[in-house]
């Protein structure tokens, strides 16, 4: 079980140019969630899914959409890169029972420049 | 609006001893609360998850409790070993399908 594989690890943008960051899971989960993570401050939730077909927004959506067309996928798209999105990105993904834990992938490192 | 509070400044204590991390909440009445370890460069893994009407729980050398009172969760390790040595992530419910993340806190266990 690979569980949830996120791709690519690291990536450097320059300012303005577009990306997406993949995320996939093989568990058969009906909730995704796209989570960014900078120094001295929590994760915080920029999109999630809670099913195929289905996304809404988090605490900090702004310059980013997300798609999820296949249940195992999870998509995350920048449009317009800007140097304030340099961050780890993680993504995560849970059954449909909320007794149980997130199943993290291991990050994406972004840099824009 | 709804804030998660941990210790920013790193825990360091002697191999053997208990270490003991909190996380406060305000603003809000979260359903459950789970517990994460995050090592450098990975993402975070699930430990434990405790609910509104439970007081305590506990998994092997940890112990969890949810205070909805003091709107504080108390996270133990007991006999805590070099290995134990990473960040703890507080995570209480934001609503049924989300979670909202403290910054955690950093666990320096020494020999």
């Amino acid at each position: 079980n690979a569980g949830v594989t996120q791709t690519p690890k690291f990536r450097v943008l320059k300012t303005g140019q577009s990306m997406t960051l993949l995320c996939a899971q093989d568990m058969n989960h009906e909730y995704m969630y796209w989570y960014r993570q900078d120094p001295g401050m929590g994760l915080r939730l920029i999109h999630y899914s809670v099913g195929e077909g289905t996304t809404a927004k988090g605490e900090v959506p702004d310059g980013y959409n997300v798609s999820r067309l296949k249940k195992q996928n999870f998509l995350l798209g920048l449009e317009s890169a800007a140097p304030s999105q340099t961050s780890v990105y993680f993504c995560a993904s849970r059954t449909g029972n909320p007794n149980y834990g997130y199943t993290f992938g291991s990050g994406t490192r972004l840099t824009v420049v | 609006s709804q804030k998660i509070e941990q210790n920013s400044e790193a825990l360091n204590i002697q191999e053997g001893k208990t270490a003991t991390l909190t996380c406060n909440y305000t603003n809000y009445s979260p359903a459950y609360l789970q517990w994460y370890r995050q090592d450098p460069g990975r993402g975070p893994v699930f430990l434990l998850l405790i609910r509104e009407n439970e007081k305590e729980k506990r998994k092997e050398r940890l112990k969890v409790t949810f205070d909805t009172t003091l709107k504080q969760s108390l996270f133990h390790i007991t006999a805590s070993q070099p290995a134990d040595s990473a960040t703890y992530l507080c995570a209480p419910s934001g609503g049924y399908n989300k979670l909202i993340f403290g910054a955690g806190t950093r666990l320096a266990v020494h020999p």
